[in-house]
């Protein structure tokens, strides 16, 4: 079955605690993103990732770090959490066609709440 | 700048009535691509549609329709008979070639179908 998959769906921790969140996709695109979404502010692009090794920043990336070492990998690092980083996150990935405008497909999304 | 304005924060009809959620966008471009995503309560992201800006033709799936006018920079769409599970958030969003990828979403709509 196509899908993107993360870890964990929900996380509770603390200030300051280094943590990640794993995203990966089995559909071999190229193209993978990071949002956040919160009440009032919808959802809004954190990074992303045209293909391996290549990353860039969205509209919020500070406090945040990816990855892209493998294809179908993108894990969101936050390096020192904190509690306006509580957020629902999604991990979403597509196809490069179209000049990138195909559809992307979301991962289950990410509880986190930061104490 | 490009934008997507749902204008409709809540709506709440009884079952077996139509609904139309309305969606607005702006964009320069002259290549774009227009979604609706389903957010249940459960939290996931649903795709639905993907529309291209050269295709104003209107789609039907079951009880699902959209009616994209591009002289009105329009996407609205369509629950005929609405039913309970069709409750949830709906969001439009707008991605357009070569902007990095990044989808721009609206604030979305949340629906909610009584018995």
């Amino acid at each position: 079955e196509a899908q993107v998959t993360q870890n964990p769906r929900y996380l509770i921790t603390v200030t300051g605690k280094k943590l990640t969140v794993t995203c990966s996709q089995n559909m071999n695109h190229e193209y993978m993103s990071w949002y956040r979404q919160d009440p009032g502010l919808g959802l809004r692009q954190i990074y992303y990732s045209m293909n391996v090794e290549v990353t860039d920043k969205g509209d919020v990336p500070e406090g945040y770090k990816v990855s892209r070492k493998e294809k179908r990998n993108f894990p969101l690092i936050l390096e020192s959490p904190s509690p306006n980083q509580t957020s629902l996150y999604f991990c979403a990935s597509s196809s490069l066609l179209a000049g990138g405008t195909d559809t992307q497909y979301f991962g289950p999304g990410t509880r986190l709440t930061v104490l | 700048a490009q934008k997507v304005t749902q204008a409709q924060t809540e709506i709440s009809v009884v079952e077996k009535e139509d609904v139309t959620l309305d969606c607005v966008y702006e964009t320069r471009d002259t290549t774009y691509y227009l979604f609706w995503y389903k957010q249940p309560p459960s939290g996931e992201l649903v795709f639905l549609i993907r529309r291209n800006s050269f295709d104003e033709q209107n789609e039907i799936s079951g009880r699902y329709s959209w009616n994209f006018q591009k002289s009105t920079s329009s996407f609205n769409f369509t629950i005929t008979a609405s039913q309970v599970v069709d409750s949830a958030v709906y969001f439009c969003a707008l991605r357009s070639y070569n902007q990095g990828g990044k989808l721009i979403f609206g604030q979305g709509t949340e629906l909610s179908v009584k018995p």
